[in-house]
């Protein structure tokens, strides 16, 4: 079944304490990205990348790192999170550029940072 | 990045009533609009999509519309049914980036 999967869903930590969100697709897309959900803000992008090795920010990158070693798999990592990190976080792919493809998302991750 | 406003931010309508959600946007290089959809506990999934060089799109009971001049696009849902109920996002293209509009929570009521 072609998807995209994230983990942990649900995650609970405090501040200052490193974290990895792991996500892989199993479409051999280009394409992957991160973003955070917050109630009445929509979607915003985190960061993006469009192959192995190209990373590069989106709207909300501060706080946040990424790495692309594999095509399938794009890990966020939050090296030293803070409250205002707290939030929904959705991986996606595409087989192209997300401004003209369909974006695949995963199931979503829920943050708590205490 | 480009503007995006959605509205409303909240609907209600009985089953097999029409709803429809506005979206607006600035940048007028943008050619790529499509909606999404996103249910309790799951990602958003794209639902219908849009290019400028089209001014309608049909899907059975949806239907997206899009006037490049006015700069505006809307989503139309025809005989709601309580499975149409979700947060509706709409979104266009800037650049290399898609921008999102802050959604639409639809609700249908039996």
């Amino acid at each position: 079944e072609a998807q995209v999967t994230q983990n942990p869903r649900y995650l609970i930590t405090v501040t200052g304490k490193k974290l990895t969100v792991t996500c892989s697709q199993n479409m051999n897309h280009e394409y992957m990205s991160w973003y955070r959900q917050d109630p009445g803000l929509g979607l915003r992008q985190i960061y993006y990348s469009m192959n192995v090795e190209v990373t590069d920010k989106g709207d909300v990158p501060e706080g946040y790192k990424v790495s692309r070693k594999e095509k399938r798999n794009f890990p966020l990592i939050l090296e030293s999170p803070s409250p205002n990190q707290t939030s929904l976080y959705f991986c996606a792919s595409s087989v192209g550029l997300a401004n003209n493809y369909e974006q695949y998302f995963g199931p979503g991750t829920r943050l708590t940072v205490t | 990045g480009e503007n995006v406003e959605q509205h409303p931010s909240t609907l209600s309508v009985q089953e097999g009533d029409s709803a429809v959600i506005k979206c607006t946007y600035s940048d007028s290089a943008s050619n790529y609009f499509p909606w999404y959809k996103q249910e309790l506990g799951k990602g958003p999934q794209l639902i219908i999509d849009i290019r400028s060089n089209v001014g309608e799109k049909k899907d059975q009971r949806i239907a997206v519309t899009l006037n490049k001049t006015a700069k505006h696009f809307s989503l139309h849902i025809t005989e709601t049914q309580p499975e149409d109920s979700a947060v509706y996002f709409c979104a266009a293209n800037s650049g290399y980036a898609l921008n999102f509009g802050k959604g639409t929570s639809l609700l249908v009521t039996p």
